[in-house]
C-alpha cells in the first residue's frame, strides 16, 4: 500500500484567508490523488481529485497544485469559511482509501 | 446525485447481541469496503469486497465480523457477538474502479 504524508496536522486559518495543506508521495506507480473532507459525526466525503498529468485543478475555491517533480500535491482552499473547518485528508488513487490522522482545519471568524 | 446509503443511522445494542448493518452502494460501482471510527480516533479500514468475496481484510477485522452481498444492491456487515470496544461510527464506501471511493454517512454502533 502506497502512502502518502501530509502535513500540517492542524491547521488555524482567519477567515478570508488561504488554506494550504500538503502531501508528498513515494512513487508515481498510481496516477491520481482524491482529497476527501470529513465533518465531525460525517462520513468522509470526495472533495476534489487530480491526475498528475495536469498541474493544477480548481473547483470553486478549492485548488490542487502538482508538482511531479518534487512528488507533492497540496490543497488551497481560497477565502476560507467557517463552514470550510473540518478534517481533510489526501490519498492516492487505485487502492483502498488509508486514512491518516488528516489535517483538521479551524477557520475562525 | 448518486450516493451511498445506510441504514439504520444509529443502532443501540445489548453487549453480545449480533448486529447488521447495511448498505447501498452506487449502483455501477463494483468496489466495495466497510471503515469504523472509534470516537475520536481516525477512521480505520475494516474490509473490502470485490466480485463476491473478501479481497482484503485488516486485523480489526476477524471471526466475529462477516460482509455479504445479498443481491445486487445491498452489502451488509454483520458483527456476531457485540463487545463494548466495537462502539464506533461505521462508513460503507463503494467506488467504481478505485481511483475514488463515495461514503455513506455511518452507522453509529452503540454497545451497552
Amino acid at each position: 500500500q502506497q502512502q502518502v504524508k501530509q502535513s500540517p496536522q492542524s491547521l488555524i486559518v482567519q477567515k478570508g484567508g488561504i488554506s494550504i495543506i500538503n502531501c508528498a508521495y513515494e512513487n508515481t506507480a498510481f496516477d491520481y490523488f482524491p482529497w476527501y473532507q470529513q465533518f465531525p459525526g460525517k462520513g468522509p466525503a470526495l472533495l476534489i481529485a487530480i491526475r498528475p498529468d495536469v498541474s493544477e485543478k480548481k473547483e470553486g475555491r478549492f485548488t490542487i497544485s502538482f508538482n511531479k517533480s518534487a512528488k507533492q500535491f497540496s490543497l488551497h482552499i481560497m477565502d476560507s469559511q467557517p463552514g470550510d473547518s473540518a478534517t481533510y485528508f489526501c490519498d492516492r488513487g487505485y487502492q483502498k482509501v488509508t486514512f491518516g490522522i488528516g489535517t483538521k482545519l479551524q477557520v475562525i471568524p | 446525485e448518486p450516493e451511498v446509503t445506510q441504514t439504520p443511522s444509529h443502532q443501540v445494542t445489548q453487549m453480545g447481541q449480533e448486529v447488521i448493518l447495511r448498505c447501498v452502494p452506487i449502483s455501477n460501482h463494483l468496489y466495495f469496503y466497510w471503515y469504523r471510527q472509534i470516537l475520536g480516533q481516525k477512521v480505520e479500514f475494516l474490509v473490502s469486497f470485490y466480485n463476491n468475496e473478501i479481497s482484503e481484510k485488516s486485523e480489526i477485522f476477524d471471526d466475529q465480523f462477516s460482509v455479504e452481498r445479498p443481491d445486487g444492491s445491498n452489502f451488509t456487515l454483520k458483527i456476531r457477538s457485540t463487545k463494548l470496544e466495537d462502539s464506533a461510527m461505521y462508513f460503507c464506501a463503494s467506488s467504481e474502479d478505485r481511483t475514488e471511493a463515495f461514503f455513506g454517512q455511518g452507522t453509529r454502533l452503540t454497545v451497552v
